[in-house]
C-alpha cells in the first residue's frame, strides 16, 4: 500500500521568509512524487514532480522540493514567501510497482499555508 | 497544453433531483479519467476511475448506482449524481490521464461545487 503524510495542517510564515511544507511517503516500489496547490474553490494546480534524477526538483512559482530517499521525505520549499502563496498544498505519491505499472495517485491531507504580510 | 475543463463550475439542485457534471480534456485525448470528491478543508478522495468505452471502476464505499459515470469519448467523461441528497453536497474534481499506464501525468479540472438543498 502507498500513503502520504503531511504532518502540519497549518503553516504560517512571514512574507519574505523561507517556507517549508513537509511531506513523507510510504511505497513498496519506486515513488513518483508530486506537489499540487489549490486556491479556494479551484481545482489542483501542478507545482512540481520527482520521478528520477536530481533529488532537488525545481517547479513553478519559485517552488522546489527535495527528495530524500533515506528519510522518505519530499518537503516543499521556497526561499522567499509571497502573500500570494497562501493556499492549500497537497503532496501526492504514485507507487510504480515492480511490474512497471503505475498505481493510483494518493494524496496527503493537505497543508494550509498562510503567508503574513 | 493539457487543459481539463469542468462544467458547470457550480450547481444548486433540490433534493431528489439528478445533476450531471461534465469533464473534458481540451487539447489531448484521455483514455482514463478520474473523479474525486473533496470535503471542506480535506483531501481529495478518489471516487472512481473512468475508462473510455468501458465501465468505470469504483472505489470501495462509493455507490455506483448513485454516482453514474460515463466515458463516451476520448475527451469527455460525465458524472451524474442521481437522486441527490444534502449529504452529496461537495466539491467534485475530475482529472484526466495523459500517457500510458506505466508512466503518466494527471491534469485536474477546476472543480464543480454541488449544493443540494
Amino acid at each position: 500500500a502507498q500513503s502520504v503524510a503531511q504532518p502540519e495542517d497549518q503553516v504560517n510564515v512571514a512574507e519574505g521568509n523561507p517556507l517549508t511544507v513537509k511531506c513523507t511517503y510510504s511505497v513498496s516500489g519506486n515513488p513518483y512524487l508530486f506537489w499540487y496547490v489549490q486556491y479556494p474553490n479551484r481545482g489542483l494546480q501542478f507545482l512540481l514532480k520527482y520521478i528520477t534524477g536530481d533529488n532537488l526538483v525545481k517547479g513553478s512559482y519559485g517552488f522546489e522540493a527535495e527528495f530524500n530517499k533515506s528519510q522518505t521525505s519530499f518537503h516543499l520549499k521556497k526561499p522567499s514567501a509571497l502573500v500570494s502563496d497562501s493556499a492549500l498544498y497537497f503532496c501526492a505519491v504514485r507507487d510504480i510497482g515492480t511490474s512497471g505499472s503505475a498505481r493510483q495517485l494518493t494524496f496527503g491531507s493537505g497543508t494550509q499555508l498562510t503567508v503574513l504580510p | 497544453g493539457a487543459v481539463v475543463s469542468q462544467h458547470p463550475s457550480w450547481v444548486i439542485c433540490k433534493s431528489g433531483t439528478s445533476v450531471k457534471i461534465e469533464c473534458r480534456s481540451l487539447d489531448f485525448q484521455a483514455t482514463t479519467m478520474f473523479w474525486y470528491r473533496q470535503f471542506p478543508k480535506q483531501s481529495l478522495m478518489l471516487m472512481a476511475t473512468s475508462n473510455e468505452g468501458s465501465k468505470a471502476t469504483y472505489e470501495q464505499g462509493v455507490e455506483k448506482d448513485k454516482f453514474l459515470i460515463n466515458h463516451a469519448s476520448l475527451t469527455l467523461s460525465t458524472l451524474t449524481v442521481t437522486s441527490a441528497h444534502p449529504e452529496d453536497s461537495s466539491f467534485y474534481i475530475c482529472s484526466a490521464r495523459l500517457g500510458d499506464a506505466s508512466r503518466y501525468e494527471q491534469y485536474f479540472g477546476p472543480g464543480t461545487r454541488l449544493t443540494v438543498t
